[in-house]
């Protein structure tokens, strides 16, 4: 199957500061890339959808001004948490879909972030 | 909204066991049904999928039959694997989105 990575892996950072997270299809084009929030034992919820050239199409209740997503290539959007707070410490997945793939998604390691 | 119900874990297995994990959902229309695994440190995986009612995933030796008239789709493997150790997440796909609604993730852990 096609190969999504993310970086970094995990990261610690201040309360207040902002972290930016990659997501990279490796060996195929993403036309749209998904980005997704998992809390511990919980289902993963989608927090965003960003077609390449476009800006991102984000879900009820999730704040657009706080996780900013940039998907400027075909291969690479990044999530930024901004001015992060310890409740915005979690499990971070991102996927990617190729060009008529439908509902074919790619899923990345994910990040484990923490904010101290 | 489109939902999905699995059995919670974990799960504690000998090898050559039976495993089920129930799933069942609640969408309108004719969702696409889907098992992801997650082996641990790697991201999630397509296991198998179900497009259509009666319709059976299979793969791996895992299978799961779309069962409309019980909104189920229960993943079941006859004999497991220490490999077999991992997160599975049911999930749907509505019959008009794109979107994937994920289920919350049942550990199976698999002893020698």
């Amino acid at each position: 199957g096609a190969v999504v990575s993310q970086h970094p892996s995990r990261v610690i950072c201040k309360s207040g500061t902002s972290v930016k997270i990659e997501c990279r299809s490796l060996d195929f084009q993403a036309t749209t890339m998904f980005w997704y929030r998992q809390f511990p034992k919980k289902s993963l919820m989608l927090m965003a959808t960003s077609n390449e050239g476009s800006k991102a199409t984000y879900e009820q209740g999730v704040e657009k001004d706080k996780f900013l997503i940039n998907h400027a290539s075909l291969t690479l959007s990044t999530l930024t948490v901004t001015s992060a707070h310890p409740e915005d410490s979690s499990f971070y997945i991102c996927s990617a879909r190729g060009r008529g793939w439908q509902e074919t998604q790619y899923f990345g390691p994910g990040t484990r972030l923490l904010v101290l | 909204g489109d939902s999905v119900t699995q059995m919670e874990g974990p799960v504690t297995l000998s090898e050559e066991a039976f495993l089920t994990i129930n799933c069942t959902y609640t969408a309108t229309g004719y969702p696409s049904l889907f098992w992801y695994v997650q082996y641990p440190g790697e991201g999630l995986q397509l296991l198998l999928k179900a497009t259509k009612a009666d319709d059976k995933g299979s793969n791996k030796g895992f299978e799961a039959t779309y069962r409309k008239e019980t909104t189920s789709f229960h993943l079941e493997k006859g004999s497991v694997q220490v490999s077999d150790s991992a997160v599975y997440f049911c999930a749907l796909r509505g019959s008009n989105d794109y979107k994937l609604s994920f289920g919350a993730g049942t550990t199976v852990t698999v002893r020698a």
